[in-house]
């Protein structure tokens, strides 16, 4: 009954070092998302993945690769890491697409991924 | 920007007491959702009302919807120290946003 897992649960990068978000799901949901997570900011999306091979940016995707592997996997990739990228990734997965599905939009996330950059 | 706005940002009251959130929004939506998030944890799907509905019970969760002033309230009764977490609410219409959440703290 795993949900949607994410790794690492946490990492440190200096500025500059590169690294990949792993996400994979086991509820054969057709969409994926990220969200980054800052103080008082509630979620905001990065990118997201409508189904397997296709992506589009959400809200704030500047300094963000992702790549929809298959239908199970999404990963976030950070090609140069900024201290303005420190926060909280969330991977989420839902049925359907974020919008006008009713409940088969509801999202499930992951734990979660503590990142600092320094 | 946020789409869903809470209030108020943070709320604490005793076990048994009842907490009541509210969530502002600016477009129309097709529906709204509220979100559990426990400290350092990932966000928990708690209920979803659709635009044409008023009211909605799960357990002791009560959610309403007043389209025409673009809000909704989240109650919950009875409350225990379990219910200690920040709580979301997602609206989605043409794009599914977060807002900033209420953080409760239930005291036992």
């Amino acid at each position: 009954n795993a949900g949607v897992t994410q790794t690492p649960k946490f990492q440190v990068l200096k500025t500059g070092q590169s690294m990949t978000l792993q996400c994979a799901q086991d509820m054969n949901h057709n969409s994926m998302y990220w969200y980054r997570q800052d103080p008082g900011m509630g979620l905001r999306l990065i990118y997201y993945s409508a189904s397997e091979g296709t992506t589009d940016k959400g809200e704030v995707p500047n300094g963000y690769n992702v790549s929809r592997l298959n239908k199970r996997e999404f990963s976030l990739r950070l090609e140069s890491a900024a201290p303005s990228q420190t926060s909280v990734y969330f991977c989420a997965s839902s049925e359907a697409l974020r919008w006008g599905g009713g409940a088969k939009n509801i999202q499930y996330f992951g734990a979660g991924t503590r990142l600092s950059v320094l | 920007s946020q789409q869903g706005e809470e209030d108020p940002q943070a709320l604490s009251i005793q076990e048994g007491e009842n907490a009541t959130m509210n969530c502002s929004y600016k477009t129309s939506i097709n529906n709204l959702q509220w979100y559990r998030q426990n400290s350092g944890r990932g966000l928990v799907h708690l209920i979803l009302i659709r635009s044409n509905e008023r009211e909605k019970h799960s357990g002791r969760l009560r959610v309403t919807l007043d389209t025409s002033k673009k809000s909704s309230s989240l109650l919950i009764t009875a409350s225990r120290a379990a219910d200690t977490a920040s709580y979301f609410c997602a609206t989605d219409g043409n794009d599914m946003r977060f807002g900033a959440g209420t953080r409760l703290t239930v005291k036992p």
